[in-house]
């Protein structure tokens, strides 16, 4: 079966540091990837969003993410984080090119002043 | 509107009654989905509107859930003889069709609580 796993629950940088998030996907063929982010009291935001073509994908908000099909992952980076990047990060995978969407558990980032 | 709204914003009920959580999508989406968000838990697709067509019903939990969209916009889900396992956000999205590239818009959630 399809899942999402996102290994870090949380996950603490300092403002201004660099940000990997890692997520990993099983899934048997391409899949269509996703990153979002949730504010405290907000909905969730589409980041970034990969379906084909060139593996590393640009972002809003500075966000970029790789595709590497070898490795089954699809990690979020930001070269430097900004404390108003402070929330909750989803990765998800679309099924079967649908909007059924699996998505993983969730990586609550804090940024130190 | 602007964005897709949700109310109430928070729900305290007792174990067994009845809930009703509305949803208000983005005018002219015309789909809309529903997801459950428990405690360390990722979001769970729960069920899916596109237009006059059937809804996708396979991701509600029990037949004590259920939902309809009238008029091809607002939705409602209902829970009903709410247990405390059903405490958690529910969130609404909407997007333009249903293509996977088309970007969901998610509100902000209904946070339920079941004492």
């Amino acid at each position: 079966a399809q899942s999402v796993t996102q290994p870090d629950i949380h996950i603490t940088v300092s403002e201004g540091a660099s940000l990997e998030l890692r997520c990993n996907y099983s899934y048997g063929a391409t899949p269509y990837l996703f990153w979002y982010v949730q504010s405290p009291g907000q909905g969730l935001q589409l980041l970034l969003k990969y379906f084909s073509g060139d593996t590393l994908v640009q972002g809003i908000k500075g966000f970029e993410a790789e595709f590497k099909r070898s490795q089954s992952s699809f990690n979020l980076r930001k070269p430097s984080v900004h404390w108003s990047d402070a929330a909750e990060y989803f990765c998800a995978v679309s099924t079967s090119g649908t909007y059924k969407y699996i998505f993983g558990t969730g990586t609550r980032l804090k940024v130190l002043a | 509107g602007a964005g897709v709204s949700q109310s109430p914003s928070n729900k305290v009920t007792e174990k067994g009654k009845d809930v009703e959580l509305r949803c208000d999508p983005i005018s002219g989406h015309t789909a809309l989905y529903w997801y459950r968000q428990s405690l360390g838990q990722g979001l769970e697709f729960l069920i899916y509107f596109q237009g006059n067509s059937a809804p996708d019903k396979s991701g509600l939990p029990s037949d004590r859930f259920s939902a309809e969209r009238t008029g091809g916009s607002v939705s409602t889900l209902t829970i009903q003889r709410t247990q405390q396992e059903d405490s958690a956000v529910y969130l609404c999205a909407s997007s333009s069709t249903s293509g996977v590239w088309n970007e969901q818009f998610f509100g902000p959630g209904t946070r339920l609580t079941v004492l």
